[in-house]
């Protein structure tokens, strides 16, 4: 049974600082991993999607890895803003469409 | 613009009073699915849809009823709702499995329920 954790559960930092923030997997037979950001009170909000062939995927200030033999991806988000704070959530999809997801990251960026 | 419309947001109710929450798309997406999310568990999966008239259980499907009767909606019906429901409900949708399946799929604004 496919298992997604996220590490570190919280994390504050001052604006400006790069973050690195981890999400691991137990089964790397993964179709792709996309990675979600959540405002309190809001929905979901696709950031990045990689495929399990690929290695990585920018999106401006954004970056997502996967090492999918390891089980592993990350998101970098460089040069840090008080409005990257929200909740970040990565979720894996197997050969069907169900995506299981990480309990997520809590991200607080203060000026 | 691609949306995933839920209705209502907020609802508070009381137990075994019957309620709908209905989730709309605009992408003429052939998946469709619904997740719970609760503190310290994360998102998890209640039923799906793979196409009109097609649906199967998730992950916690008790208590739980779904249609999909058209392909742009896919209603969430609890018939008697219990205060173990309470909790915030996301629709999803995505073009399916084989169809151009690497497209993310796109998730509603939420909807937060609360049974006294």
């Amino acid at each position: 049974k496919q298992e997604v954790t996220q590490i570190p559960a919280a994390l504050s930092v001052p604006e400006g600082e790069n973050l690195v923030l981890n999400c691991s997997f137990t089964d790397s037979a993964i179709y792709n991993l996309q990675w979600f950001r959540q405002d309190p009170g809001k929905g979901l909000t696709s950031l990045l999607l990689i495929q399990s062939s690929q290695r990585e995927q920018t999106s401006g200030r954004l970056n997502a890895s996967l090492d999918k033999s390891s089980g592993r991806s990350t998101l970098y988000i460089a040069a840090s803003q008080p409005g990257d704070s929200a909740t970040y959530l990565c979720a894996v999809r197997g050969n069907t469409d169900k995506l299981i997801f990480g309990t997520g990251t809590r991200l607080q960026v203060f000026p | 613009e691609a949306q995933v419309t839920q209705n209502p947001r907020y609802l508070i109710t009381v137990t075994g009073k019957k309620l709908t929450v209905t989730c709309s798309q605009n992408m003429n997406h052939e998946y469709m699915s619904w997740y719970r999310q609760d503190p310290g568990l994360g998102l998890r999966q209640i039923y799906y849809s793979m196409n009109v008239e097609v649906t199967d259980k998730g992950d916690v499907p008790e208590g739980y009823k779904v249609s999909r009767k058209e392909k742009r909606n896919f209603p969430l019906i609890l018939e008697s709702p219990s205060p173990n429901q309470t909790s915030l409900y996301f629709c999803a949708s995505g073009p399916g499995q084989g169809k151009t399946g690497n497209q993310p799929q796109h998730f509603g604004d939420g909807t937060r329920l609360s049974i006294l």
